[in-house]
């Protein structure tokens, strides 16, 4: 099984700073099977990120991926109200297919 | 625009089944894998399992003695059972839409369900 490691575990900034977020593979899963979820309290997880560095529709481009192999990175230029709240790299490399714990994005 | 509702009992006792079905709109049923993920209260996700309208299934083996996705065409439903169920099951289990079956294949999982909290107690 693929496991995910999300660096840091949670991240604390205030709006306007730059987020940088690190999600790291124990095993090659390449770059087309990586995605990247946001969370916030109370709602299901919404699509950001596909194939490491593709937004998904209507994603803002405040968001970018980056990554291959077994390192990826989220980053958030600019922190919106709106952007505070946990985040999760997921890959479809190999069965079962595996998420990391999280990095929390919170208020600074 | 995709749509998935999603329904089930939201209170179980040790020993039962959990049941969940999942009903899709907006989108062609017969091209997607149709996904089940679960999130314990304050933890992170875990993958159940996913379908495709042809009945193929693929389970996380952690729970692969217990689950049971099925698929119902007609209805463009799909439908998890989990036996057994313990403290442990109790979490938020979401219905989404996986990855196309037709290429190119964007592998991800999008949009989610509301997602239904199952509570084992």
């Amino acid at each position: 099984e693929i496991v995910l490691t999300q660096s840091p575990g949670s991240l604390s900034l205030s709006p306007g700073e730059r987020a940088t977020l690190s999600c790291r593979a124990n095993q090659d899963i390449g770059s087309a099977y990586l995605a990247w979820y946001q969370q916030r309290p109370g709602q299901a997880p919404r699509l950001l990120i596909y194939a490491a560095s593709t937004r998904a529709s209507g994603i803002p481009d405040t968001f970018s991926g980056s990554g291959s192999g077994t390192n990826f990175t989220l980053t958030i230029t600019r922190l919106e109200p709106e952007d505070f709240a946990v985040y999760y790299c997921q890959q479809y490399g190999s069965s079962p297919w595996t998420f990391g714990r999280g990095t929390k994005v919170e208020v600074k | 625009q995709v749509q998935l509702q999603q329904w089930g009992a939201g209170l179980l006792k040790p020993s039962e089944t959990l049941s969940l079905t999942c009903a899709v709109s907006g989108a062609s049923f017969n091209n997607y894998y149709w996904t089940v993920i679960r999130q314990a209260p304050g933890k992170g996700l875990e993958w159940i399992g996913e379908i495709t309208h042809s009945g193929f299934t693929n389970y996380n083996p952690s729970l692969e003695s217990r689950v049971t996705i099925s698929v119902d065409t007609s209805k463009s439903q799909f439908s998890l059972k989990l036996t057994s169920v313990t403290a442990a099951d109790t979490a938020v289990y979401f219905c989404a839409r996986g990855p196309t079956l037709l290429g190119p294949t964007r592998w991800a999982i999008d949009p989610w369900g509301q997602g239904t909290l199952v509570t084992v107690s």
